[in-house]
């Protein structure tokens, strides 16, 4: 079984501050993590993805997070807040080969509202 | 190129009518997944479509159903629409079989309401 769990339905930052949005997930197999933003009415665009090869992963728009196993995290940064960065975001992990249950399916975190204030 | 394509993007039904959803993936692409957002549910993975077959299934009642064709675009039904089954419905579409866990790449949905 898979699951992801978000630290925080609502973050809320200046322009300029560090963005800090906390995933922790638990597989009980070497899982694939995703970082999705949605912005209001519209779908989910990835921002970056682990899968196994560099712990440290860069995504669009200068965002990029750490997969820590032992810490069984995958946090999302950024170093510089913008305005445009207010939205929703999701972390998600896929795991288990193809005769498992999960096999196709991401399971989504309840999702982070970040808000950026001027 | 051509993302991930949703019609309509509103849909407004009735209680107990049917709702038909379609999905066009990436030109390319033959996996196309489905998933609920409902208010308060967060993101619900639906049905998984590759080449032609139903690969795997979320925990949905059997009302929703759906089918990929030969194209493989695909459609979401949903019937005997209730209250609770006003969403965002999302499709997503990926290269296929083998590259399930590596992200797929969504459209913008498909707004159901049911009144």
């Amino acid at each position: 079984a898979q699951s992801v769990t978000q630290l925080g339905s609502h973050v809320s930052v200046s322009e300029g501050a560090l963005v800090l949005l906390r995933c922790n997930y638990s597989s009980s197999v070497p899982p694939y993590l995703f970082w999705y933003v949605q912005y209001p009415n519209q779908g989910l665009q990835l921002l970056l993805k682990y899968t196994s090869a560099a712990t440290l992963v860069k995504g669009i728009n200068d965002f990029e997070a750490e997969f820590k196993k032992s810490e069984t995290s995958f946090h999302l940064t950024k170093p510089s807040a913008h305005m445009s960065d207010a939205a929703e975001y999701f972390c998600a992990v896929s795991a288990g080969g193809r005769i498992s249950t999960s096999y196709g399916k991401l399971t989504f975190g309840q999702g982070t509202i970040l808000t950026v204030h001027p | 190129e051509a993302g991930v394509t949703q019609s309509p993007t509103h849909l407004i039904k009735t209680r107990g009518q049917q709702a038909t959803l379609r999905c066009s993936p990436i030109s390319g692409h033959t996996s196309v997944y489905w998933y609920q957002q409902a208010l308060g549910l967060g993101l619900q993975f639906l049905l998984w479509y590759d080449e032609g077959e139903e690969r795997n299934r979320g925990n949905f009642p059997p009302r929703f159903s759906g089918r990929q064709f030969p194209n493989y675009s695909s459609e979401l039904n949903v019937n005997a629409l209730e209250l609770e089954d006003s969403a965002l419905y999302l499709c997503a579409s990926s290269l296929g079989d083998r590259d399930t866990n590596y992200g797929y790449t969504f459209g913008s949905g498909t707004r159901l309401t049911v009144v």
